[in-house]
């Protein structure tokens, strides 16, 4: 399982637009990059998961660069609610997700 | 959308006793999964569960845990002997091969 490294936290203000980049150096041809969202006392949930180039839905955008050692979670506008707890992961489709400390982001008004 | 759901969404036990913590998957997944969360602390994995048998477990999945798949839907987490340290969330997720693990809104186990 390859190892992540994100920013420990983020501060933004409501209506910005968010990018939160994470290295995976030692990323697997096989593993998929994916993005959880934490809330206080609930359960991760998934964001979005890509392999390469770019992927975008309702929620949020993921790029990914050709040699696959880093990715961008992008945010579009972002609001107070989504003040949360984002994971990056790189992992393969039926295996454990480890999970790193996160990127605690912080959104003011 | 299809859900993980656990019960009780809180629990308290006293130090010493067993606690069995439930889950039912989605129905169509594979591979199931038990993590805990010490409040303010990252999530830890504790064991992955596929094919009716434990296919991973992390060192904190001592002899005092078990996990069973007793019928078609329900995934269950035994704790034998309750530590205070045990006192965490606990989160079940369930995935099939290639998507996204889904995880549950976890049980709060309090142990006293």
């Amino acid at each position: 399982l390859a190892k992540t490294t994100q920013p420990i936290s983020m501060d933004s203000y409501e209506g910005q637009e968010v990018n939160i980049t994470c290295s995976h150096n030692n990323i697997a041809t096989n593993d998929y990059i994916t993005w959880y969202q934490q809330f206080p006392s609930q359960g991760p949930r998934f964001i979005i998961q890509g392999y390469k180039t770019k992927v975008t839905n309702e929620v949020a955008s993921l790029f990914i660069p050709a040699d696959r050692k880093s990715s961008t979670l992008s945010l579009p506008r972002v609001s107070l609610s989504d003040t949360a707890v984002y994971y990056c992961l790189a992992r393969m489709g039926g295996f454990k997700t480890i999970f790193g400390a996160g990127t605690r982001l912080f959104v003011k008004a | 959308e299809p859900e993980v759901t656990q019960t009780p969404s809180h629990q308290v036990t006293q130090m010493g006793q067993e606690v069995i913590l439930r889950c039912v998957p989605i129905s169509n997944h594979l591979y199931f999964y038990w993590y805990r969360q010490i409040l303010g602390q990252k999530v830890e994995f504790l064991v992955s569960f596929y094919n009716n048998e434990i296919s991973e477990k992390s060192e904190i999945f001592d002899d005092q845990f078990s996990v069973e798949r007793p019928d078609g839907s329900n995934f269950t987490l035994k704790i034998r002997s309750t530590k205070l340290e045990d006192s965490a969330m606990y989160f079940c997720a369930s995935t099939d091969k290639a998507a996204e693990a889904f995880f549950g809104q976890g049980t709060r186990l309090t142990v006293v």
